[in-house]
């Protein structure tokens, strides 16, 4: 079954530590996007990517970097730079050739600060 | 202000119950979106309105274009609809979220 596939469910950075978090789809989706979610908020844009080697900056990219390699693949990095990392991170890729159709989402990555 | 208010933010139900959420909006949008986020995280697509009406099951989506307003109903509410709803609006490539509302259906 096609889909997205984010890793790992749970993380845990240290003070000062970079980490990675990984999306994966198999849709063939032109676009992907990384969010975070905080409690009590609606999700906010980080970055998104609409073509390979290419991405633009969302609301809230500060200590935040990514990149597109691969049609398939976005990876998150939250940089030391991000003072408050801790929050759900929801990645979703969609069709751009169709217009209006649904992003898809992964299950997300849950980032806690030890 | 935000560009996507909901209401209520939370929601409380018997099973059975009829429901709705609202949603309104304060820009130009292309798109509406109904999402569905269970307690693991992951979020699923309702809906995707552009004007009119949709139903799938016991679901149903209207939207106004030029009140900037939509609703979420859900018929017959069973236990395991218990879950966050979310209204997104598209410009362009992007999306803008509501908060969500919580919704609870007690058996």
């Amino acid at each position: 079954d096609g889909g997205i596939t984010q890793s790992p469910k749970y993380l845990f950075r240290k003070e000062g530590q970079n980490v990675t978090l990984s999306c994966e789809q198999n849709l063939n989706h032109d676009a992907m996007y990384w969010y975070r979610q905080d409690p009590g908020q609606g999700l906010r844009l980080i970055y998104y990517s609409q073509i390979v080697n290419d991405f633009q900056k969302g609301d809230i990219a500060e200590g935040y970097s990514v990149s597109r390699e691969k049609k398939e693949s976005f990876p998150l990095t939250v940089t030391s730079a991000q003072k408050n990392p801790t929050a759900f991170y929801l990645c979703a890729s969609t069709l751009l050739r169709q217009p209006n159709q649904p992003q898809h989402f992964g299950d997300g990555t849950r980032l806690s600060i030890l | 202000k935000n560009e996507v208010e909901q209401s209520p933010q939370n929601l409380t139900a018997q099973e059975g119950e009829f429901i709705t959420i609202n949603c309104s909006y304060s820009v130009g949008i292309s798109a509406l979106h109904w999402l569905q986020q269970h307690p693991g995280g992951g979020i699923v697509s309702l809906f995707m309105l552009s004007s009119g009406k949709k139903k799938h099951g016991r679901l149903i989506a209207t939207i106004n274009i030029q009140e900037k307003h939509s609703s979420l109903h859900i018929t017959a509410s069973h236990p395991r609809d218990s879950a966050v709803y979310i209204c997104a609006v598209r410009r362009g490539s992007r999306l803008t979220f509501g908060e969500g509302t919580q919704l609870t259906v007690n058996p």
